[in-house]
């Protein structure tokens, strides 16, 4: 199964909406609505962010939200903050009953 | 509180076999599924495999199916990722984490292991 894909990097400054995509095919993201997204500091381990689509685990900031249309999910982090500097992943469960991730997006804070 | 804390940073040649290890505390261990993730140097993150220590079902990463072998022993917690024979390439780092939904094999992990360093290297 391939990876799926986002976008190497994206920026935003302080205050502003960005949003990260997370493409994948009728096998996993377009297929089941079991899409996960998780933050990465450097050298720390990653931190779930979002499950199943548009969930957000106890604790996590109401400024991640998640979404999904087709094949394609969407991580929007909305009044950016110099700690949501981070590297970003998507998750999807695939038809091969195993779960993918993407290639990962490196999101700078202006 | 949940933990899920990983054995320390491994220096092996390669040939050599190994097994790191995954205690976890603070919630029914054997009722939620645990999964180990690799990071190679400067890379994303890849999905290696699955085992629900109620019963050892495991589940493999078509990617690592035969070239590791996932193991749990219940009755100390601990959840176990081991290789027979090492190469260069498995130099990365390991996480081991726990995954929050009850469908088999999901993306969801909730809680995660500080990681493991192993390094192979002649």
């Amino acid at each position: 199964q391939s990876a799926l894909t986002q976008p190497a990097s994206v920026s935003g400054s302080p205050g502003q909406s960005i949003t990260i995509s997370c493409t994948g095919t009728s096998s996993d993201v377009g297929g089941y609505n079991y899409v996960s997204w998780y933050q990465q500091h450097p050298g720390k381990a990653p931190k779930l962010m979002i499950y199943d689509v548009s969930n957000r685990p106890s604790g996590v900031s109401n400024r991640f939200s998640g979404s999904k249309s087709g094949n394609t999910a969407s991580l929007t982090i909305s009044g950016l903050q110099a700690e949501d500097e981070a590297d970003y992943y998507c998750s999807s469960y695939t038809s091969s009953s195993t779960p993918v991730f993407g290639g990962g997006t490196k999101l700078t804070v202006l | 509180e949940v933990q899920l804390v990983q054995s320390g940073a491994e220096v092996k040649k390669p040939g050599e076999s190994l097994k790191i290890s995954c205690k976890g505390s603070g919630y029914s261990f054997t009722s939620y599924w645990i999964g180990w993730v690799r990071q190679m140097p400067g890379k994303g993150l890849e999905w290696m495999g699955i085992i629900y220590p109620g019963d050892s079902d495991t589940r493999y990463s078509p990617s690592f199916q035969g070239q590791v072998t996932i193991s749990a022993d219940k009755s100390i917690s601990t959840a176990y990722l081991q290789w027979s024979s090492l190469k260069a390439s498995d130099t990365a780092m390991y996480y081991c984490a726990r995954q929050l939904g009850v469908a088999v094999a999901g993306p969801d992990f909730d809680y995660w292991g500080q990681g493991t360093l192993v390094t192979v290297s002649s």
